[in-house]
């Protein structure tokens, strides 16, 4: 769905550096969402966002962050990445809250 | 929180017969079931999904069908084709937690030719 893109879409890192992953969409949704990907462990939510100002932590918030810049934005930042940060991370959006649409993901390895 | 769990982890299947995933539920607050097609190095897509007001709902191959007081619901595929091989996730999610999606780990899909 080229309605969502983000960027990059792999990036390899060192401990320690600061990371940010970035969402955008041209769907006009006002709720987006980061989730997290490890093997065998389906799609977990680190962040989600309702609009610009509203911004809530999902079941695995710890060492990230992020920022809603507009409301076809939401960026996802790691302050200082860990190895066990390593995984696929995409960013979905939602016009009603129900059905949710995913960009193409981000591949991030953290040495 | 809600928890959702799907079993079993890895489903095989010849081509042209039928498959049928099932998950299960805990919160009976939950009004939203959606199922979510990934195949290899790609994104999760939506292929269908069920509020709680309905009992079934068809789209050409696929089904869901959601069975409330027993808080299951399960996606169909009638014959199954090569390229319904994918990792299907199924979620819910509940008005009193924000609408928040809970996916279950998903199950590996394989159909033989």
């Amino acid at each position: 769905d080229a309605d969502v893109t983000q960027t990059p879409r792999n990036r390899i890192t060192k401990t320690g550096k600061r990371i940010m992953l970035e969402c955008s969409q041209t769907k006009g949704h006002d709720r987006m969402y980061w989730y997290r990907q490890d093997p065998g462990l389906g799609l977990q939510l680190i962040y989600y966002s309702f609009d610009v100002k509203d911004i809530n932590k999902g079941e695995i918030s710890d060492g990230y962050s992020v920022s809603r810049q507009a409301q076809a934005k939401f960026s996802l930042s790691l302050e200082s990445a860990i190895p066990n940060q390593t995984a696929l991370y995409f960013c979905a959006t939602s016009e009603t809250g129900y059905a949710q649409y995913f960009g193409p993901g981000t591949r991030l390895t953290v040495l | 929180g809600e928890n959702v769990e799907q079993h079993p982890s890895t489903l095989s299947v010849q081509e042209g017969d039928s498959a049928v995933i099932k998950c299960t539920y805990s919160d009976s607050a939950s009004n939203y079931f959606p199922w979510y097609k990934q195949e290899l190095g790609k994104r999760p897509q939506l292929i269908i999904d069920i509020r709680s007001n309905v009992g079934e709902k068809k789209d050409q191959r696929i089904a869901v069908t959601l069975n409330k007081t027993a808080k299951h619901f399960s996606l169909h595929i009638t014959e199954t084709q090569p390229e319904d091989s994918a990792v299907y996730f199924c979620a819910a999610s509940s008005p009193v937690a924000n609408s928040k999606l809970t996916f279950g780990k998903g199950i590996t899909l394989s159909v033989r030719p």
